[in-house]
């Protein structure tokens, strides 16, 4: 069945980085794009950035422009999320969700269909 | 960036009832809206994609409509297993913004 599959609870300062990774099963990762959605305790989601696992391309979050990258090693089905400078506020619950597309006469459209269980990051001195 | 503002942020209803949950958008977003159900704990869960689309295997109490800048979700007949918060989120120019969230309890 299609499943993502994240790395485990980081702890880490401020200042330093943090990486996640999001493993996919069950399809053609290079089909598909990948989001990246935070969640801080008690807050509403908040969509990070995508990448095309197929070309690589990426789109981030204005909010997040020059501190989060996107990455994806096709031969692992993996994508990652790497996310800089980090402060207390970046303490969150981080999902990967695949993208999925479909279409009508007229118009795309895309949804996130299958969402990875969530990477835990806390940031504290 | 296109804001989403849904409401209420929190409700409370009878198993049984109709609910209601509305999200607007600051700008046209045409069909470009889908609703997620989130469980304390849990990732969210597709329920509605493009507006009014139900998703495979997702009981038929639960509907969308809506277009341009005008939403609503629905669940026709509220179960104690719909305890939930509901977020609306759309997609223009391929970046997202999601709503606030409606928290739905019983009563």
């Amino acid at each position: 069945q299609v499943q993502l599959v994240q790395s485990g609870a980081e702890v880490k300062k401020p200042g330093a980085s943090v990486k996640v990774s999001c493993k996919a099963s069950g399809y053609t990762f290079t089909s598909y794009a990948m989001h990246w959605v935070r969640q801080a305790p008690g807050q509403r989601l908040e969509w990070m950035g995508w990448i095309n696992a197929g070309n690589g391309n990426t789109k981030y979050s204005q909010k997040f422009q020059g501190r989060v990258t996107i990455t994806r090693d096709t031969s692992a089905s993996t994508a990652y999320m790497e996310l800089s400078s980090l402060r207390s506020e970046d303490t969150a619950v981080y999902y990967c969700a695949r993208r999925q597309v479909g279409a009508t006469r007229y118009y795309y459209y895309y949804y996130m269909d299958v969402w990875g269980k969530g990477t835990t990051v806390t940031v504290s001195s | 960036d296109i804001q989403m503002t849904q409401s209420p942020s929190s409700l409370s209803a009878s198993v049984g009832d109709r609910v209601t949950i509305t999200c607007q958008a600051s700008q046209d977003i045409s069909n470009y809206l889908n609703w997620y159900q989130q469980k304390p704990g849990k990732a969210p869960k597709l329920l509605i994609y493009d507006a009014s689309n139900l998703e495979t295997g997702v009981p038929s109490r639960f509907s969308g409509s809506g277009s341009g800048t005008d939403f609503t979700f629905t669940i026709s007949s509220l179960q104690p297993e719909d305890i939930a918060t509901y977020y609306c989120q759309q997609y223009d120019n391929l970046a997202l913004t999601f709503g606030g969230g409606t928290k739905v309890e019983i009563k």
